[in-house]
């Protein structure tokens, strides 16, 4: 299948400062690119979806402001959480997809804000 | 309701059983459906994806789609230890073209 990387797969900040995880598609373009977010037993839910070149869409209750999407290649997308507080401690995946394929996900990415 | 709902689970089978996991999605305009396995602490792992109604198989899985009833499901053949995970149904909503998830079926194979 697929293959999409993220980094860092884990990462611990203090509250009030921003911190950037990267996804890339290696073997392939990803037209779109997806980033869920996922707290403890619980399912995986849609944050926004980004199109190459365009701005991300933001699933509803989700702040634009404060999660910074940039799609700005074919193979890489960036979030950006700013001014993390603990309650943002979370799992965030993301996913890419070239147009017709199956969704494929990254190996996530542990954020921890002390 | 919910966009897609999958039974939490636990489903507990013997080793070598076959284990039956189960969704049902609201959107009828949906076209596409996904099968994850997660293990704990990791990403999802794509199982199977199917479009049409029927069977797919693939090695020990095999998905059924009904789309007039709204359901599909994930049929797991002689069930492994490691097959134990929770399995997520995935549905791609024909609105705004995204990727549903239901909250996931916990399966214990034991041996």
């Amino acid at each position: 299948g697929a293959v999409v990387s993220q980094h860092p797969s884990w990462v611990i900040c203090k509250s009030g400062t921003s911190v950037k995880i990267e996804c890339r598609s290696l073997d392939f373009q990803a037209t779109t690119m997806f980033w869920y977010r996922q707290f403890p037993k619980q399912s995986l839910m849609l944050m926004a979806t980004s199109n190459e070149g365009s701005k991300a869409t933001y699933e509803q209750g989700v702040e634009k402001d404060k999660f910074l999407i940039n799609h700005a290649s074919l193979t890489l997308s960036t979030l950006t959480v700013t001014s993390a507080h603990p309650e943002d401690s979370s799992f965030y995946i993301c996913s890419a997809r070239a147009h017709g394929s199956p969704k494929y996900f990254g190996p996530g990415t542990r954020l921890t804000v002390t | 309701q919910k966009e897609v709902e999958q039974n939490s689970g636990p489903l507990s089978v013997p080793e070598g059983a076959i284990a039956s996991l189960n969704c049902t999605y609201s959107d009828r305009g949906s076209q596409s459906f996904f099968w994850y396995r997660q293990y704990s602490g990791k990403s999802p792992e794509l199982i199977m994806f199917i479009y049409s109604n029927g069977d797919k198989e693939d090695g020990r899985f095999t998905a059924q789609l009904n789309k007039a009833s709204q359901y599909v499901s994930l049929l797991i053949r002689d069930s492994q230890p490691s097959d134990s995970a929770t399995y997520l149904c995935a549905v791609n909503m024909e609105y705004g073209n995204k990727l549903v998830f239901g909250a996931g079926t916990i399966l214990r194979v034991k041996s």
